[in-house]
């Protein structure tokens, strides 16, 4: 089973700064997805990046990167020179493997509790 | 390139009633997969659909079905309503079951 923690329920950050959002996931499974998704009050999950568990680099889009740490079972998000329009809340999730009744594949995705961030002017 | 595609956005029903939910996936994406978030249990995964197949299946009870069709639309179906069941329900499409996920706008459903 697949679990995922984000130990922070609300973050603060002034616009233009940094801010990093943490999480961390438990699994016996050796490959594995970790996803950050942004969902503002309209209730749209938008995907922001994406980290495979044989990824050697930590995934960057844009102003967003991810911290992998495979060791530490850690995945922390990291927005640089925060906007406004940043403020949201912000899941982590992991996709890996399940077995169901029809075969095993990748398709769960399993989601922390999110962190609810603002951005103040 | 249209993104994922969900109908409608609202809908609000009577307790005992039943809905059926729409789904649009991106172009080319076969796995279509669905999650329910309410305030108390955050995002729970109810089924995932791969080529017309239900792969997998949350812990929801059997009044939660689904189905996928050739051109990977998917609906999802809910029977009896209670009024638990209101929530946003978020569907996400993905190339491979393994790959990038993208989601819906959602379906916010409320059960009166």
């Amino acid at each position: 089973a697949q679990k995922i923690t984000q130990t922070q329920p609300g973050m603060f950050v002034q616009e233009k700064e940094a801010v990093t959002l943490d999480c961390t996931y438990d699994t016996s499974d050796q490959s594995y997805g970790l996803f950050w998704y942004k969902q503002p009050s309209s209730g749209e999950m938008i995907f922001l990046i994406y980290q495979g568990s044989y990824d050697e680099q930590n995934a960057t889009e844009g102003r967003y990167s991810l911290n992998f740490q495979k060791a530490r079972k850690s995945a922390n998000l990291v927005i640089s020179a925060s906007q406004l329009g940043d403020s949201a809340m912000y899941f982590c999730a992991m996709r890996g493997r399940v077995t169901g009744t029809g075969g095993t594949s990748y398709g769960k995705l399993t989601f922390g509790q999110g962190t609810i961030l603002t951005v103040h002017p | 390139k249209a993104g994922v595609t969900q109908t409608p956005r609202y809908l609000i029903k009577t307790r005992g009633q039943q809905v059926t939910l729409s789904c649009s996936p991106i172009s080319g994406h076969r796995s279509v997969s669905w999650y329910q978030q309410t305030p108390g249990q955050g995002l729970q995964f109810l089924f995932e659909y791969f080529s017309e197949t239900q792969r997998n299946k949350g812990n929801f009870p059997g009044r939660f079905s689904g189905r996928q069709f050739s051109n990977s639309r998917s609906e999802m179906n809910v029977s009896t309503l209670e009024l638990g069941d209101s929530a946003l329900y978020l569907c996400a499409s993905s190339l491979e079951s393994n790959t990038e996920a993208f989601f819906g706008q959602g379906t916010r459903l409320t059960v009166v």
